[in-house]
């Protein structure tokens, strides 16, 4: 059981370039979302998908697209990447049964746009 | 809308002294509420929550901390502090019923001296 996945776990991109950053998670929860952390900022929510075939914007979305691939998977993409988006992009799904409502986090992807 | 206040940036402690972080919530629901921690360069693990259970919430790592609803506080204290403590510290609400989307304060960085 691994949790939540995260690849790559660093980038370095050019102005202008495209790239996506990939997230899987394992424990079957339906929710999933993306979010980046800045400093002094706390975690900021750019999209999440509430089931699979469904997306929704968060806080912070301008200058990303989601692509919820399957129940497991949950894509984030830059287009044409700018400094701005220079941050650490945490993925997270939501257990909302069991023991109770909780978010589970990956180990996050480092991101460095020059 | 919900939303959270982390008071203090930044706390420092001695090695054995308490720790106290604090935090106000607002909600126009009856919110559910979470401590988180973030060691350096790592991801995010849960520390506590509480869900409109009991007022006082015991956590790992001997954390804990008590739902004041005439405050609108969720206050994170532990009795004695351990280098191992130190990290970045988040105070997260979420909406009715334990809601999927989850609002994150912007951080206390707690420091312990030896």
């Amino acid at each position: 059981n691994a949790g939540v996945t995260q690849t790559p776990k660093f980038q370095v991109l050019k102005t202008g370039q495209s790239m996506t950053l990939q997230c899987a998670q394992d424990m079957n929860h339906n929710s999933m979302y993306w979010y980046r952390q800045d400093p002094g900022m706390g975690l900021r929510l750019i999209y999440y998908s509430a089931s699979e075939g469904t997306t929704d914007k968060g806080e912070v979305p301008n200058g990303y697209n989601v692509s919820r691939l399957n129940k497991r998977e949950f894509s984030l993409r830059l287009e044409s990447a700018a400094p701005s988006q220079t941050s650490v992009y945490f993925c997270a799904s939501f257990r909302s049964r069991g023991r109770g409502a909780e978010q589970f986090f990956g180990p996050g992807t480092r991101l460095t746009v020059l | 809308a919900q939303s959270v206040t982390q008071l203090d940036s930044h706390v420092s402690v001695s090695e054995g002294t308490p720790v106290l972080l604090r935090c106000n919530y607002s909600s126009s629901y009856s919110p559910s509420l979470f401590w988180y921690v973030q060691h350096p360069n790592k991801g995010l693990q849960l520390l506590l929550k509480y869900t409109s259970a009991a007022t006082l919430v015991k956590g790992i790592n001997g954390f804990e901390a008590e739902f004041k609803k005439s405050e609108t506080s969720f206050h994170l204290t532990k009795p004695s502090a351990h280098m191992s403590d130190a990290a970045e510290y988040f105070c997260v609400v979420s909406g009715q019923g334990g809601s999927e989307k989850l609002v994150f304060g912007k951080g206390t960085k707690l420091t312990v001296n030896p």
